[in-house]
């Protein structure tokens, strides 16, 4: 087991205020990323990291920002909520070593809902 | 831009019947993934396919890879209920920090 964990499970929140996601990983993994899930869209990246504080953007990135200050956590902010961001997020790991990549480990999710 | 497609987008199958779910994908690649994803739950990994011509099979699951038609299939022969389901497939390109792209998912509903 990749050992890794989100938190929340679940969370409300009401629009405009900001909200924090994370995600915690215990194998020292270099590759992290965020992906939202959303009916009829599958996974879609929003960011990702490669290290300590080397992150970057993936094709849904308007309104979250992150943050990698040690290697086990990867944190997702949402700034300022909006209702079109509530979605089920998931964290992932990248498997393998070197060049050899075989996919990710997935996260258990969080559900947000934006009211 | 890479993009992923899947189809069908939803599927219904009496037990014991085969089929094939397909995936295309718009760049070379030699990366593809399939994964699983229960209800409520989160996704696991099924197949890792990385090279043309790559076959896996795993119990009645068989997936393929064809990079010069850019296509994957997943195929389910003599479907039983436990495999009810949606199922995504998912493509890497080199050199981009092993960010995989998602198809859409086909949501597999096996009935009695």
């Amino acid at each position: 087991d990749a050992g890794i964990t989100q938190s929340p499970r679940h969370k409300v929140t009401e629009t405009g205020t900001p909200v924090t996601l994370r995600c915690h990983q215990t194998e020292n993994h270099r590759y992290m990323y965020w992906y939202r899930q959303d009916p009829g869209h599958g996974l879609r990246l929003i960011h990702y990291s490669y290290g300590v504080k080397d992150t970057d953007k993936g094709e849904v990135s308007d309104g979250y920002s992150v943050s990698r200050s040690k290697t086990e956590d990867f944190l997702l902010t949402l700034e300022s909520a909006t209702s079109s961001q509530t979605s089920v997020y998931f964290c992932a790991i990248r498997n393998g070593q070197s060049t050899f990549f075989d996919g990710y480990t997935f996260g258990s999710g969080t559900r947000l809902t934006v009211v | 831009e890479l993009k992923v497609e899947q189809n069908p987008l939803f599927l219904s199958m009496q037990e014991g019947k085969n089929y094939t779910i397909y995936c295309n994908y718009s760049t070379t690649s030699d990366r593809l993934y399939w994964y699983r994803q229960d209800p409520g739950k989160s996704l696991e990994s099924l197949f890792v396919l990385l090279s043309n011509g790559a076959v896996k099979q795993e119990g009645r699951l068989m997936a393929s890879l064809d990079t010069k038609a850019r296509l994957s299939t997943l195929h389910i022969t003599a479907a039983v209920h436990d495999l009810s389901a949606t199922y995504f497939c998912a493509v890497g390109l080199a050199g981009t920090a092993s960010k995989l792209t998602f198809g859409t998912g086909t949501r597999l509903q096996v009935t009695l």
